[in-house]
Parts: C-alpha cells; structure tokens; sequence
C-alpha cells in the first residue's frame, strides 16, 4: 500500500494568514492526488484533483502544487470559514489512501 | 445535481454483518465515468477506502478488508450496497458513500459524497 504522510498533524493560524500543509507519498505517484476540507459532522469536500487543478466552485486561495512523491496544499489568506481538518488522498494505485489530516484551528 | 444516500441500521451486533445502501439521485448509477465507492471514518478521523464498483459489477476492494466484504450494485434501483461480515468494536465508524470519476475524465477522485451513516457495532 502506499502511505501518505501529511504535515503538520494540526496548527493554529490567524485570518489573513498563509497555511501551507504537506503531503508526502511513499513512492511515487505521479500527479494523482487530491486534496479534501472536511468541516464537522460533514463529508469530506473536494478542494483540488491532479495535484493543482481547482475543483468547480472553490475559492482561489487555495491551491496546490506538486509531483512524484511530495505535495502541498496552500490557502493563500485564510478565511473564518477555512477552519477545518484537510486530507490528501492517493489514486495512484489501489488501495487508494488517505492522509492522516490536517486540523486548521483558530490561533 | 447527482446526491447520494446512505441507509442503514445504526446499531449491529458483534459477529453480524452490517448491510448498506446508497441510492444515488439526479443521475444515473449506469455512467461509465464512475466508480461507486465505499469509505469509512473513524472516530479518531481517519479515512479509509472499503471499495468501489463498475455498475457493471467490476468490484476492488481494499485488501484489509476484502474476505469480510462486498459490494453489488442495482441498475434498476439506480443504488448500490456494501455487505461487511463478521463485525467486531474496530468497525464502529462513519460511512460514507462516494461516487469516483475514473481515469477516462480530466477531474479523477471523489467528487460527490453521500451524508455519512454512523454504524456502531456493540451487544
């Protein structure tokens, strides 16, 4: 299987300030990752596919970028209604993974 | 707009076997543009893939879990259902269906999920 390990488990952060969290796959797996926002007692939402390409409908301040075996997800400024737990996810090859998560908490 | 439902009992027993559905509404289960897939979510929040099904019945499932569970699908009632034997404590979870655009498609991944169903497996 291929283990996704994301960086920082949780921070604290202010509005208006830049977050970036880090998700780095045991090999390599091309670009096929994507990156979720989960609010509590919700689903899991889709933020970004392909490793950079915005999903339909979610802000600009968010974006992500990388290859191969490390990736980034960053909210350039964030917002109050950003304050959640984000995942990464694997579709590279199965069984498809997950992150262990991000928690984003107000500082 | 495509939705998804889980259905389900709340409650099982240890050693039964937890059945769920997930009817999918404004569109049809027939597409060949997606995998209809299984998660669950802990209580301490990780996610784990259970797995997903063609509706023409091509099945992966994740080895963790794949000799205690199926899925099937029903064109005709346009859901489709998971089937875990042999429950214990450690599959108390949420779950969650969720529909995954294929590789065929530009936008790969979970794009819609279902609400979640917390399943609890206690005498």
């Amino acid at each position: 299987d291929i283990q996704m390990t994301q960086s920082p488990s949780s921070l604290s952060a202010s509005v208006g300030d830049r977050v970036t969290i880090t998700c780095r796959a045991s090999q390599g797996i091309r670009n096929d990752l994507g990156w979720y926002q989960q609010k509590p007692e919700k689903a899991p939402k889709r933020l970004i596919y392909g490793a950079s390409s915005l999903q339909s409908g979610v802000p600009s301040r968010f974006s992500g970028s990388g290859s191969g075996t490390e990736f980034t997800l960053t909210i350039s400024s964030l917002q109050p209604e950003d304050f959640a737990t984000y995942y990464c996810l694997q579709y590279n090859s199965y069984p498809l993974t997950f992150g262990g998560g991000t928690k984003v908490e107000i500082k | 707009q495509v939705q998804l439902q889980e259905s389900g009992p709340g409650l099982v027993k240890p050693s039964q076997t937890l059945s769920l559905t997930c009817t999918v509404s404004g569109g049809s289960i027939s597409s060949g543009t997606y995998y209809w897939t299984w998660i669950r979510q802990y209580p301490g929040k990780g996610l784990e893939w259970i797995g997903c099904i063609f509706y023409s019945g091509i099945t992966y499932f994740n080895p963790s879990l794949k000799s205690r569970v199926s899925i099937s699908v029903d064109t005709s009632k346009n859901h489709f259902s998971l089937r875990l034997t042999s429950l214990t404590a450690a599959d108390t979870a949420v779950y969650y269906c969720a529909r995954y655009v294929t590789g065929y498609s530009a936008d790969e991944g979970f794009d819609i999920w279902g609400r979640g169903t917390l399943v609890t497996v206690s005498s």
